[in-house]
């Protein structure tokens, strides 16, 4: 079984809708993050979040919000989606040490 | 301000030697990383370095002078299958990783 899954692993919608997209992870892991990816963008920091109390804003988090509701399952939600929104989007886990990010197999979405 | 620097693409030949350079300017730093990633799925951890020098792992060898804000991965032996992007991230003061855009490797016959 892979140690860090992502549901659903597509999807489209239409503008105004509410998505959400799910992380689960079973390697244990404190710490977890969502990014998107975009063609010549890279992967920029969405939500982060060092433990089940602690959620930290990434460098565009606007339009999106996110749940820990406990160590192995983090949300990312967007409450209203639009087209822009489109991409891939990341799941990824570390421990405290050594803090190397394991990524899940991403969400493709797509906002019509 | 936060940058981090790799070309966007090479071309290599199976067989060859090529090395894929990051330079990066960020806000604190707590070590340096590189991914595999192949088209359309999840980037793979490659390797780390926190400390100057070089980190040699199979094929693949990285290295890093922190005085130079700089790194580059070696890979050996190309084969068909290191046809990928390899990311650069930059782990910064509060433990984000900062991202590269990526080099897309070309490996051809």
């Amino acid at each position: 079984d892979a140690d860090v899954t992502q549901t659903p692993r597509n999807r489209i919608t239409k503008t105004g809708k509410r998505i959400m997209l799910e992380c689960s992870q079973t390697k244990g892991h404190d710490r977890m993050y969502w990014y998107r990816q975009d063609p010549g963008l890279g992967l920029r920091l969405i939500y982060y979040s060092f433990d089940v109390k602690d959620i930290n804003k990434g460098e565009i988090s606007d339009g999106y919000s996110v749940s820990r509701q406990a160590q192995a399952k983090f949300s990312l939600s967007l409450e209203s989606a639009i087209p822009n929104q489109t991409a891939l989007y990341f799941c990824a886990t570390s421990d405290r040490s050594p803090d190397t990010q394991y990524f899940g197999p991403g969400t493709r979405l797509t906002v019509l | 301000g936060q940058n981090i620097d790799q070309p966007t693409e090479m071309t290599a030949t199976e067989g060859a030697i090529v090395q894929i350079n990051c330079t990066y300017q960020t806000s604190g730093f707590n070590g340096l990383f590189w991914y595999q990633q192949h088209a359309g799925e999840a980037p793979t951890f490659l390797s780390y370095n926190v400390l100057d020098g070089l980190e040699e792992k199979g094929r693949f060898s990285s290295f890093l002078s922190r005085s130079k804000g700089y790194s580059y991965l070696l890979l050996k032996e190309l084969q068909m299958k290191d046809s990928a992007s390899y990311l650069c991230a930059v782990r910064d003061a509060r433990g984000k990783l900062i991202f590269g855009q990526g080099t897309e490797l070309s490996v051809k016959p």
